[in-house]
């Protein structure tokens, strides 16, 4: 079955510096999305891509993040000068199209800022 | 402000018994209801759409109940094994003012099937 994939499973970084997070979506979806799960917490929406543009973006999704799909097949999250907050497990999702409801969802990349 | 109740505390079932999970919602008006599985350290896994229209929708040991007017649905594990362990999300969507498709998840249920 076609999976969504996600590198780096783990990522660690110092407070202030920039990561990108890697996905690749399933190859013929058309909707993407970005999830963050904070230890403990719920799933919580980020950010939502749709014919290479953002389509909806939580209060979370502030200017320190950003999306893009730089070619045919990934799609990155890019969070700049991180916070210790920010630390959490980060999902990618993506969705056929608009009459087939189900999300699929990475493994996810485990984000440890020290 | 819209909210999804699960019941936070851990269902501890045993092997063969039928597990039952609440999803409550309010301020939401959902066309359908998504119900999705999560195991430790991995992402959600579809389970269950049941539309506003559907009163029950099954799939194998799974049983999904949806109540409009109670803004309720209500997920069956029935024979659970101990193989069901997990974290149960529920996801109420497909709001009128929501043409995204993305999803917002209650905290889930943990379901611990001892043998």
């Amino acid at each position: 079955e076609p999976e969504v994939t996600q590198t780096p499973s783990h990522q660690v970084t110092q407070m202030g510096q920039e990561v990108i997070l890697r996905c690749v979506p399933i190859s013929n979806h058309l909707y993407f999305y970005w999830y963050r799960q904070i230890l403990g917490q719920k799933v919580e929406f980020l950010v939502s891509f749709y014919n290479n543009e953002i389509s909806e973006k939580s209060e979370i999704f502030d200017d320190q993040f950003s999306v893009e799909r730089p070619d045919g097949s990934n799609f990155t999250l890019k969070i700049r000068s991180t916070k210790l907050e920010d630390s959490a497990m980060y999902f990618c999702a993506s969705r056929l199209g608009a009459t087939n409801e189900k999300l699929f969802f990475g493994s996810g990349t485990q984000l440890s800022v020290l | 402000s819209q909210k999804i109740e699960q019941n936070s505390e851990a269902l501890n079932i045993q092997e063969g018994k039928t597990a039952t999970l609440t999803c409550n919602y309010t301020n939401y008006s959902p066309a359908y209801l998504q119900w999705y599985r999560q195991d430790p350290g991995r992402g959600p896994v579809f389970l269950l759409l049941i539309r506003e229209n559907e009163k029950e929708k099954r799939k194998e040991r799974l049983k999904v109940t949806f109540d409009t007017t109670l803004k309720q649905s209500l997920f069956h594990i029935t024979a659970s094994q101990p193989a069901d362990s997990a974290t149960y999300l529920c996801a109420p969507a497909g709001m009128t003012t929501d043409s995204w498709g993305k999803l917002q998840f209650g905290a889930g249920t943990q379901v611990v099937v001892t043998p």
